[in-house]
């Protein structure tokens, strides 16, 4: 089956601008996560969402918002870019296992540049 | 709160030899543990996971880790490298079971160099 597939996958933007990134789940997963990867900071986990409500958010200005449709599609929302937001979006979803856990499935990234 | 340390953030093997990646994790409950690679410009990939089941947990392409509560460790090993084990290795703990299941902390990442 088809893997969490994110969209687009590389853009630049100038410093003010804002940026919409998309993430499509894998069938049947109704939670989406997103997560921002620099190299001085790693992984760091900016929200998550599931049947269409946030149910955590990282420690991210506001300017960072997302949104998930009906169809668990999921939406994050940059605006005022600023330099520093240069960085690998990666979004997940998820399936809870029986045991628990909850194994992400990760896409390939958005990577944005910001100019 | 919890947290997680890989020790190494470099490591190089020879193809062939034993890898070593070792994590240390601080969790105030019973965690789960991940493994994950990453390979340039790609997501990333779940290796293995822990969740309270057998301590000893096997993973793809040969990986496996070790729960080691008294050691607070979960390190990562394999037999025998391979050139396409290089890639990024990040150590991941989640305290939640159930509820948000979004909120895992990483490791910062061991980059894993394999010489031919």
């Amino acid at each position: 089956k088809a893997g969490v597939t994110q969209t687009p996958r590389y853009l630049i933007k100038t410093r003010g601008q804002q940026v919409t990134l998309s993430c499509s789940p894998i069938s049947g997963h109704r939670s989406v996560s997103w997560y921002q990867q620099t190299p001085g900071q790693g992984l760091q986990f900016l929200f998550e969402y599931f049947s269409e409500t946030q149910r955590n958010k990282g420690n991210f200005p506001g300017r960072f918002s997302g949104r998930q449709f009906s169809n668990s599609r999921s939406e994050m929302n940059v605006s005022t870019l600023e330099l520093g937001d240069s960085a690998l979006y990666l979004c997940a979803s998820s399936l809870k296992t029986d045991s628990g856990a909850n194994v992400l499935t990760f896409g390939a990234g958005s990577r944005l540049t910001v100019l | 709160a919890q947290s997680v340390t890989q020790l190494d953030s470099h490591v190089s093997v020879s193809e062939g030899t034993p890898v070593l990646l070792r994590c240390n994790y601080s969790s105030s409950y019973s965690p789960s543990l991940f493994w994950y690679v990453q390979h340039p410009n790609k997501g990333l990939q779940l290796l293995l996971k822990y969740t309270s089941a057998a301590t000893l947990v096997k993973g793809i392409n040969g990986f496996e880790a070790e729960f080691k509560k008294s050691e607070t460790s979960f390190h990562l090993t394999k037999p025998s490298a391979h050139m396409s084990d290089a890639a990024e290795y990040f150590c991941v703990v989640s305290d939640h079971d159930g509820g948000s299941q979004g909120n895992l902390i990483f490791g910062k990442g061991t980059k894993l160099s394999v010489k031919p």
